[in-house]
């Protein structure tokens, strides 16, 4: 079974301070993975996903299969990225469409 | 281009009672999806439809539910009768293709079962 962790709720950072939100994932195929972006009253969508390596809005992950990790990172928060984040994952093999979401982490920047 | 749209916002209905949501998916894409999220859990994939067809109704969480596609346009899904466990946000999403499978989603329909 496909299983997504974010094991933090809520995370907290000044304006300027590099933020980390962490996603580990648990797949025995080739997962895709993917972070999803909800802004206050807006709808969820796409941040990025591993195989654009992009980065958006600052944004950056890396997969990381050893340690089956794909955590989100900027160097420099800033007050517009406060949201709820949630990472997904789907099968990379191409026969299953569903994303497996993790709980989220809601991201608070501080003036 | 409006986006994924979904009808209504929010519904309020006792336990018992019958309620249908409505999702119109981007014009042109074929695939469509519900997912839900109930308080404190994750969100939590429902059904993926093919234009009319059902891919995969794998997350359906029992046969009070039923979602269909006539036409292969926009999707409805109906809970007969409601359960209080029933409550939560209900997501529907689209895609053009499934390969990139970039998901778009409409805002959400917020369910309140009393």
């Amino acid at each position: 079974a496909q299983r997504v962790t974010q094991p933090e709720k809520l995370l907290s950072v000044f304006k300027g301070a590099p933020v980390e939100l962490k996603c580990n994932y648990s797949y025995s195929g080739s997962p895709e993975l993917f972070w999803y972006v909800q802004y206050s009253r807006q709808r969820l969508q796409l941040l990025l996903r591993h195989i654009s390596r992009e980065s958006i809005k600052g944004f950056t992950a890396d997969l990381n299969k050893g340690e089956t990790s794909f955590h989100l990172k900027k160097p420099f928060a800033q007050e517009e990225d406060s949201a709820m984040y949630y990472c997904a994952l789907r099968d990379g093999g191409g026969s299953n469409y569903k994303l497996t979401f993790g709980k989220g982490t809601l991201l608070t920047v501080n003036p | 281009e409006a986006g994924v749209t979904q009808f209504p916002s929010h519904s309020v209905i006792e336990k018992g009672q019958t309620v249908t949501l409505r999702c119109d998916p981007i014009s042109g894409h074929d695939n469509l999806y519900w997912y839900r999220r109930v308080m404190g859990k994750e969100i939590k994939f429902l059904l993926h439809f093919v234009k009319e067809s059902k891919q995969d109704e794998s997350g359906m969480p029992n046969n009070r539910f039923l979602a269909e596609r006539t036409g292969g346009t926009y999707s409805t899904l109906k809970v007969q009768p409601a359960e209080l466990e029933d409550s939560g946000v209900y997501f529907c999403a689209s895609s053009q293709d499934l390969f990139y499978n970039e998901q778009f989603f409409g805002p959400g329909t917020r369910l309140t079962v009393l």
